[in-house]
């Protein structure tokens, strides 16, 4: 049982550039989460997601979207990346909203941009 | 809306050592919380929860009771270990805040020298 996995670990880009970060879940998880965790500001929720075709934006959207197209993958899009972006960014899936539900983790991407 | 409050650290104990992060929270309803834990190029990890007041949570040795009345859920262990050097994360979920219903502390970072 994987759990929840992301690709790729690290990225580096160029301002500019465009990249795709993909998260996978094999727990037939409902939702799915995508943050950023930058130093001495805890994690940040980007976007996230109630169901399979379904996305909303969180805390802090601007300058990234996502899809959900299959229940088991969450993606996170970079159109036209910026330094402000360099962070770590994790994925999350929890199996239903009951306050109780553990959200689980993935290893995380480290993305740099330049 | 919600928020939690916990010491930022970093805090540096010998082994041994006994250990406390102070968690604080702001929740209008009746929130779980929960400690995660993030070991060094990790994603984070669940530790413990609590579902309702008085509910006394525990793994590894780790501990943290639900208090309502001084609205805290501070992590404590007795005899901390090397391997425990890590950064610790309070949180709460509230079911009535539909999909983005976590909400993190900055994280803890305790460092344990032998």
């Amino acid at each position: 049982n994987a759990g929840v996995t992301q690709t790729p670990k690290f990225r580096v880009l160029k301002t500019g550039q465009s990249m795709t970060l993909l998260c996978a879940q094999d727990m037939n998880h409902e939702y799915m989460y995508w943050y950023r965790q930058d130093p001495g500001m805890g994690l940040r929720l980007i976007h996230y997601s109630v169901g399979e075709g379904t996305t909303a934006k969180g805390e802090v959207p601007d300058g990234y979207n996502v899809s959900r197209l299959k229940k088991q993958n969450f993606l996170l899009g970079l159109e036209s990346a910026a330094p402000s972006q360099t962070s770590v960014y994790f994925c999350a899936s929890r199996p239903g909203l009951a306050s109780a539900d553990t959200q689980y983790f993935g290893p995380g991407t480290r993305l740099t941009v330049l | 809306g919600d928020s939690v409050t916990q010491m930022e650290g970093p805090v540096t104990l010998s082994e041994e050592a006994f250990l406390t992060i102070n968690c604080t929270y702001t929740a209008t309803g009746y929130p779980s919380l929960f400690w995660y834990v993030q070991y060094p190029g990790e994603g984070l990890q669940l530790l413990l929860k609590a579902t309702k007041a008085d509910d006394k949570g525990s793994n590894k040795g780790f501990e943290a009771t639900y208090r309502k009345e001084t609205t805290s859920f501070h992590l404590e262990k007795g005899s901390v270990q090397v391997s425990d050097s890590a950064v610790y994360f309070c949180a709460l979920s509230d079911h009535r805040n539909y999909g983005q219903n976590f909400v993190f502390g900055p994280g803890t970072r305790l460092s344990v020298l032998p």
